[in-house]
């Protein structure tokens, strides 16, 4: 089991360029999430599926957009982006909404 | 308001200390808290949760509701401890996870 994936690892992009970040996982969970980490911030949630064909925003939705694929794949899109969108991206997923998360390895994002 | 605080930054003590990581929270009923914690170029994970009351690598928590804190203990701190730790709980209105804003542990030997 790989567990949660995300791809790329590293990205970087100019403003006003677009990039989808992609998130898989094997564990056969309902519920997945998109956070971003930041210095001093934590970890904030910009939006979350509770299950496949469901997308709810989150604290921090503002210049992004998702897609749950299916019930394995949950991507999250940039459309323009911007230097605040600079950021460590983490992907996660639980069995249901309010079980234990299980994350990916995080994709640092740097805007210039 | 649901709110996490670590008021911490930063927490360094040598190899054998004893450790506390604090951590506060706000929540109107009965809160569902949970530590996470994050080693250098690895993913985040759990290390425990208060229902379950167990001991992980060494560290316990315990729900203090009078003082709203879930603070994490260790006796004697390794330098395998060091790491960025987040408390975090879940809002039982949605069942999302708010995390609070994370504390580095820095274990000098």
């Amino acid at each position: 089991n790989a567990g949660v994936t995300q791809t790329p690892k590293f990205q970087v992009l100019k403003t006003g360029q677009s990039m989808t970040l992609q998130c898989a996982q094997d564990m056969n969970h309902n519920s997945m999430y998109w956070y971003r980490q930041d210095p001093g911030m934590g970890l904030r949630l910009i939006y979350y599926s509770a299950s496949e064909g469901t997308t709810d925003k989150g604290e921090v939705p503002n210049g992004y957009n998702v897609s749950r694929l299916n019930k394995r794949e949950f991507s999250l899109r940039l459309e323009s982006a911007a230097p605040s969108q600079t950021s460590v991206y983490f992907c996660a997923s639980s069995g249901f909404i309010g079980y234990e998360q299980y994350f990916g390895p995080g994709t640092r994002l740097t805007v210039t | 308001a649901q709110r996490v605080t670590q008021p911490e930054k930063l927490l360094s003590v040598f190899k054998g200390a004893p450790v506390e990581l604090k951590c506060n929270y706000s929540y109107s009923g009965s809160p569902e808290l949970f530590w996470y914690v994050q080693y250098s170029r690895q993913r985040l994970q759990l290390l425990l949760r208060h229902i379950s009351r167990e001991s992980i690598k060494g560290f316990t928590a315990d729900l203090n509701k009078g003082e709203t804190s879930f603070h994490l203990k260790k006796p004697f701190a390794q330098e395998e401890d060091s790491a960025m730790y987040y408390c975090a709980l879940i809002s039982g209105n949605t069942g999302k996870l708010i995390f609070g804003q994370g504390t580095t542990l820095q274990v000098k030997p």
